[in-house]
């Protein structure tokens, strides 16, 4: 099982610019998650999807949309970058249950100029 | 408003010594606490967790005390060793509502050969 992966990695935009962070889980899991990680913020919650067909906001959703396209794969897209968006990015997924443990996957680190 | 406030930010220890991390919750409905690790490049991992049913919960090292009536929990790292120095944040979530968790703002552990 690769758990979470996410792709790209590293990726530099230009202020207006988009892009499409995907995020795709091969551990069935229903629940869904995007984060951002600032230095001294910890990890605040963008969107999260708690199945598939369902999406709702989270904490600091403005600027971002997101789709659930499939049980596996929950994509973030940045419509015109700013930077304050230069962050890292995690997403992560978790099955309902009696534990709620969160995967992760590796992160996608974006500076946007 | 900081659901989850956790301190101190960062932490040096001398290796052998006790590390202690602590968090206070202000949402009484939460009910699973969680500790995530997260070393350097990575995304955060599961280190350990604890109900509010329970007092304290030990995993080797590792080990939550919990006190309900203070809405506080800690992370207390026993015998620390220099590969125990990474970021660590504590979580909070409610179970009912598609384990969405608040996270603290992460504590930089470095332990000191």
């Amino acid at each position: 099982n690769a758990g979470v992966t996410q792709t790209p990695k590293f990726q530099v935009l230009k202020t207006g610019q988009s892009m499409t962070l995907q995020c795709a889980q091969d551990m069935n899991h229903n629940s869904m998650y995007w984060y951002r990680q600032d230095p001294g913020m910890g990890l605040r919650l963008i969107y999260y999807s708690a199945s598939e067909g369902t999406t709702d906001k989270g904490e600091v959703p403005n600027g971002y949309n997101v789709s659930r396209l499939n049980k596996r794969e929950f994509s973030l897209r940045l419509e015109s970058a700013a930077p304050s968006q230069t962050s890292v990015y995690f997403c992560a997924s978790s099955v309902r249950g009696l534990t709620y443990e969160q995967y992760f996957g590796p992160g996608t680190r974006l500076t946007v100029t | 408003q900081q659901q989850v406030k956790q301190s101190p930010q960062s932490l040096i220890v001398q290796k052998g010594g006790i590390s202690i991390i602590n968090c206070a919750y202000e949402n009484t409905a939460f009910d699973y606490f969680p500790w995530y690790q997260q070393f350097p490049g990575k995304g955060p991992a599961l280190l350990i967790a604890i109900r509010p049913d329970v007092s304290e919960k030990k995993e080797g090292r590792f080990t939550i005390s919990f006190n309900k009536s203070a809405k506080q929990f800690s992370l207390h790292i026993m015998d620390s060793q220099p590969g125990d120095s990474a970021t660590y944040f504590c979580a909070a979530l409610r179970s009912t509502n598609a384990g969405k968790s608040t996270f603290g703002d992460g504590t930089t552990l470095t332990v000191k050969p």
